[in-house]
């Protein structure tokens, strides 16, 4: 099954403990982003990699890393979570170019509680 | 930047009617996609149905259907007879056809719409 995987689902942890959320992706897709989604605010791109090695800022990076060192992989780090990164985060992948009209494939989600 | 506009943060219909949920989009550009996108209570996003800004042919998906009015920037979604299933968040987003490398580059969403099938 064609899918985007995201792992965990749920996460709560400590305010400065680093932890990383991992994507993978089973499509081939050369295009990976993640998304945050906070209540009123709607989704909001944090960072997105267009392929292996590639990767660039979106609308929030701040707090966030990420690396592309495999096509399937796309792991979304926080080196030092703070409170205000308590959100539901997406990640999601596609094609490029005029594979861009097929719309992007969404993991399931990680709710992640920083206190 | 493009923005989209979703103006109706809540709407209601009673099971079996039919729906229509607006969103507006500010862009420069002339060749871009757009696209529905549901989330229901699981969370999961799920893509209902996309429209490509050269087809002047709106789009159709079983019981939904857009009415894509470029000149206008409008992008509507009809639901049609509706189900206690369509239930959930939806959402309207934008996406340039052309990657213009550096900076925000994705889909653009609108803040979404609420939607209540009452039974």
């Amino acid at each position: 099954e064609a899918q985007v995987t995201q792992n965990p689902r749920y996460l709560i942890t400590v305010t400065g403990k680093k932890l990383t959320v991992t994507c993978s992706q089973n499509m081939n897709h050369e295009y990976m982003s993640w998304y945050r989604q906070d209540p009123g605010l709607g989704l909001r791109q944090i960072y997105y990699s267009m392929n292996v090695e590639v990767t660039d800022k979106g609308d929030v990076p701040e707090g966030y890393k990420v690396s592309r060192k495999e096509k399937r992989n796309f792991p979304l780090i926080l080196e030092s979570p703070s409170p205000n990164q308590t959100s539901l985060y997406f990640c999601a992948s596609s094609l490029t170019g005029s594979g861009f009209s097929y719309g992007y494939t969404f993991g399931s989600g990680t709710r992640l509680t920083v206190v | 930047a493009q923005t989209v506009t979703q103006s109706q943060p809540e709407m209601s219909v009673q099971e079996a009617e039919t729906v229509t949920l607006s969103c507006t989009y500010d862009t420069s550009e002339s060749d871009y996609y757009l696209f529905w996108y549901k989330q229901p209570p699981s969370r999961q996003m799920i893509l209902v149905i996309r429209q490509e800004a050269y087809k002047q042919q709106n789009a159709t998906e079983n019981r939904f259907s857009v009415n894509f009015q470029k000149a206008a920037k409008s992008f509507s979604l009809k639901i049609s007879d509706s189900q206690l299933g369509d239930a959930a968040m939806y959402f309207c987003a934008y996406r340039s056809a052309l990657y213009s490398g550096g900076g925000a580059d994705g889909l653009t969403f609108g803040k979404g719409t609420h939607l209540i099938i009452q039974p």
